[in-house]
C-alpha cells in the first residue's frame, strides 16, 4: 500500500461546485502539504500543516481550504470551483522542516 | 522568484549518454534536493545534498552543489529509455522559511 494515498484520482465537475480532496499517510510525520501543478509552472504550494492544530498558507492560499482532521489526515477544499483551478494536486509529507519530502499519486481535477 | 530554476527545460538524448540538468537559485539554503516525476506521476525523491557538501553519489546519479554559484547540477550516467521523466530540483531555504521550493523542471527524454 502507498505511504500517501490520495482520493480520488480524478474529478471532473462544474463550475461553482465544492470539492474535496482527500489525503492519507501511513508515514507518521506531522508535516503535510498541498501543492498544484500546471504546465511549465512546476509545483506550487497551496497550504501545509507542522500539526493539526498548526495550518498555514502557502503561495496560492486564495480560493481553497483545508482542514486537518488528524495527523494522519490533511483535506483540500474548493469551496465554489472555477476553471482555472483546473490542475494536478499533489498532498505530501515530511518528518521536518525542509526534508524529504513523500508525495501521493496526485488527483487530477478538471473544472468545467 | 524564489524557485530554483532548472536548465534545460527540455533535453533528449539517446539511450546509453549522459544526461546533465542544472538547477540555480537566488538565496541561501540547508540542502538540495532532487526528484523524479514519471508523467502525470508523484514526485519521487532522488537524492539530497547538505549546503556544507559538494558532491553527492546515487547509483547512476551524480549531484554536485557549488555553494558560491548559488547552483547545483544532477548527472545521470548511462541513461535508459526508463529514465525518461522530468526532473525537479527543490531548494530547502536557509533560515526559519524552511518549506522545500520546487523549480519548473527538466523534462528528459531518453530514446532507445
Amino acid at each position: 500500500d502507498a505511504d500517501v494515498t490520495q482520493t480520488p484520482r480524478n474529478r471532473i465537475t462544474k463550475t461553482g461546485k465544492r470539492i474535496m480532496l482527500e489525503c492519507s499517510q501511513t508515514k507518521g510525520h506531522d508535516r503535510m502539504y498541498w501543492y498544484r501543478q500546471d504546465p511549465g509552472l512546476g509545483l506550487r504550494l497551496i497550504y501545509y500543516s507542522f500539526d493539526v492544530k498548526d495550518i498555514n498558507k502557502g503561495e496560492i492560499s486564495d480560493g481553497y481550504s483545508v482542514s486537518r482532521q488528524a495527523q494522519a489526515k490533511f483535506s483540500l477544499s474548493l469551496e465554489s470551483a472555477i476553471p482555472n483551478q483546473t490542475a494536478l494536486y499533489f498532498c505530501a509529507t515530511s518528518d521536518f522542516q525542509g526534508g524529504i519530502q513523500y508525495f501521493g499519486a496526485g488527483t487530477r481535477l478538471s473544472v468545467l | 522568484s524564489q524557485q530554483g530554476e532548472e536548465d534545460p527545460q527540455a533535453l533528449s538524448i539517446q539511450e546509453g549518454e549522459n544526461a546533465t540538468m542544472n538547477c540555480s537559485y537566488k538565496t541561501s539554503i540547508n540542502n538540495l534536493q532532487w526528484y523524479r516525476q514519471n508523467s502525470g506521476r508523484g514526485l519521487v525523491h532522488l537524492i539530497l545534498i547538505r549546503s556544507n557538501e559538494r558532491e553527492k553519489h546515487s547509483g547512476r546519479l551524480r549531484v554536485t552543489l557549488d555553494t558560491s554559484k548559488k547552483s547545483s547540477s544532477l548527472l545521470i550516467t548511462a541513461s535508459r529509455a526508463a529514465d525518461t521523466a522530468s526532473y525537479f530540483c527543490a531548494r530547502g531555504p536557509g533560515g526559519s522559511q524552511g518549506n522545500l521550493i520546487f523549480g519548473k523542471g527538466t523534462k528528459l527524454s531518453v530514446k532507445p
